[in-house]
């Protein structure tokens, strides 16, 4: 089936961890993107990814790190320098300029 | 910088009346403008998308959003509510001059009451 591919559904991380979210599409979408959703609000944009090899920042980028090393992957990682990392994270693809969403990922701090 | 703003954090209406969540949005040329819904614990759900043409827009489950360039605005609308459209809902707003960077807005919760 074609769509976005989000994993794990949820994720526990350890003070000073990081832990990586993995974002893979079979759409041959060109742009893919990190959003992050905290309780009740919207969503913020982290960072997204206009072709292999290239990515940008978004509004909230401090503390997370991204690679780009093939079209249909998009791996979030969230490091130990994201002191509040508690959240839902959304990821999501397009090519003509509309984003399609995966499932999310919860991440809890334990 | 491009912004998008939902005046309202909830919308209450009755099951059968018509519904609207408003959305106004700031970009430096012309926009590319989404409303999506989100269920609990779900990702977003793609609904309509504005680009160019006419200004009223028919998109998925009976919305439809109305493009005002004089006032910034693209409010979503539905002429029957079902209280099956109870959700979150979100506006977005890309400007097409400037790569593929959307920014959505903070959400208006819609609750349909039988």
């Amino acid at each position: 089936d074609g769509g976005i591919t989000q994993s794990p559904k949820y994720l526990f991380r350890k003070e000073g961890q990081n832990v990586t979210l993995s974002c893979e599409q079979n759409l041959n979408h060109d742009a893919m993107y990190w959003y992050r959703q905290d309780p009740g609000q919207g969503l913020r944009l982290i960072y997204y990814s206009q072709i292999v090899n290239d990515f940008q920042k978004g509004d909230i980028a401090e503390g997370y790190s991204v690679s780009r090393e093939k079209k249909e992957s998009f791996p979030l990682t969230v490091t130990s320098a994201q002191k509040n990392p508690t959240a839902f994270y959304l990821c999501a693809s397009g090519s003509t300029g509309t984003p399609y969403f995966g499932e999310g990922s919860w991440l809890t701090v334990v | 910088a491009q912004s998008v703003a939902q005046p309202e954090d909830q919308v209450n209406v009755a099951e059968g009346n018509p519904l609207t969540v408003k959305c106004t949005y700031s970009v430096s040329g012309n926009p590319y403008l989404f409303w999506y819904v989100q269920y609990p614990n779900r990702g977003l759900q793609f609904l309509l998308k504005y680009i160019t043409g006419d200004n009223l827009v028919k998109g998925s489950y009976g919305f439809e959003a109305e493009f005002n360039k004089s006032q910034t605005s693209f409010h979503l609308k539905k002429p029957s509510a079902l209280v099956s459209d109870s959700a979150l809902y979100f506006c977005a707003v890309r400007d097409y001059t400037g790569g593929f960077k959307t920014i959505f807005g903070a959400g208006t919760r819609l609750f349909v009451k039988a």
